[in-house]
């Protein structure tokens, strides 16, 4: 089976960058995707990268992807209150329909 | 497009009670999936339908959980009779399908949270 893991927490001041990590073990992972949750929300995609991309930025939201250490990062550049969320890590196979998600990491940002 | 729609948000119901979950994929998905997310489990698949049939049920956890997708627009989970380990938010998610990234991309629901006490 596939695991992805992520760190539970983290605390960042307003304005700063945020560093989110995510290690998968599926060799055969071919997309890797970022989802935030929102208190009472559902899961919303932020942004995606296909395996064979090292680097992806899309505004603020920059997602590097180490294929070799499986080892993907989303990084937020300028974090604002409104990006106080938890994050999921998900990953699947090029032939497979299940996503398997990490356990999410809770970013609080802080005035 | 409305997104994935469920109903109800909220549902408090009794043990041994039945309670029915609802969804309604975006138009035009042809993919729908039910998980469930605890603080202990995390997010886990109970059900994949794919053009409106059960393709993976491997998750449901017994019995006395079913999904039904009697058609392309609606889908519903039911627990009978439900139990208090069954509290937790159940998300509906539908997406295009087939190959290729971007068909494959999952939209979720708001969720319903549900309380058995």
């Amino acid at each position: 089976g596939e695991d992805v893991e992520q760190s539970l927490f983290l605390s960042v001041r307003e304005g700063d960058s945020s560093v989110i990590n995510c290690t998968y073990t599926d060799s055969s992972s071919t997309y890797l995707y970022w989802y935030k949750q929102e208190p009472g929300a559902g899961l919303q995609l932020l942004t995606y990268i296909f395996s064979n991309m090292d680097m992806k930025q899309d505004q603020r939201l920059t997602v590097l992807l180490n294929k070799k250490d499986k080892h993907l990062s989303l990084r937020i550049a300028d974090t604002q209150t409104g990006d106080s969320a938890i994050y999921f890590c998900a990953e699947r196979g090029s032939n497979d329909y299940k996503l398997s998600f990490g356990a999410g990491t809770t970013v609080t940002v802080r005035a | 497009d409305a997104g994935v729609i469920q109903s109800p948000r909220h549902e408090v119901t009794e043990m041994g009670q039945e309670v029915t979950l609802r969804c309604k994929p975006i138009s035009g998905h042809n993919s729908l999936f039910w998980y469930r997310q605890t603080m202990m489990r995390g997010l886990e698949l109970l059900i994949y339908f794919n053009n409106n049939v059960p393709i993976d049920d491997s998750g449901m956890p017994e019995d006395r959980f079913s999904a039904k997708m009697p058609n392309a627009s609606f889908s519903t989970l039911k627990i009978q009779p439900s139990e208090p380990r069954d509290s937790a938010v159940y998300f509906c998610a539908s997406s295009l399908g087939g190959a290729g990234l971007a068909k494959n991309i999952q939209y979720f629901g708001a969720g319903t949270r549900l309380s058995v006490l």
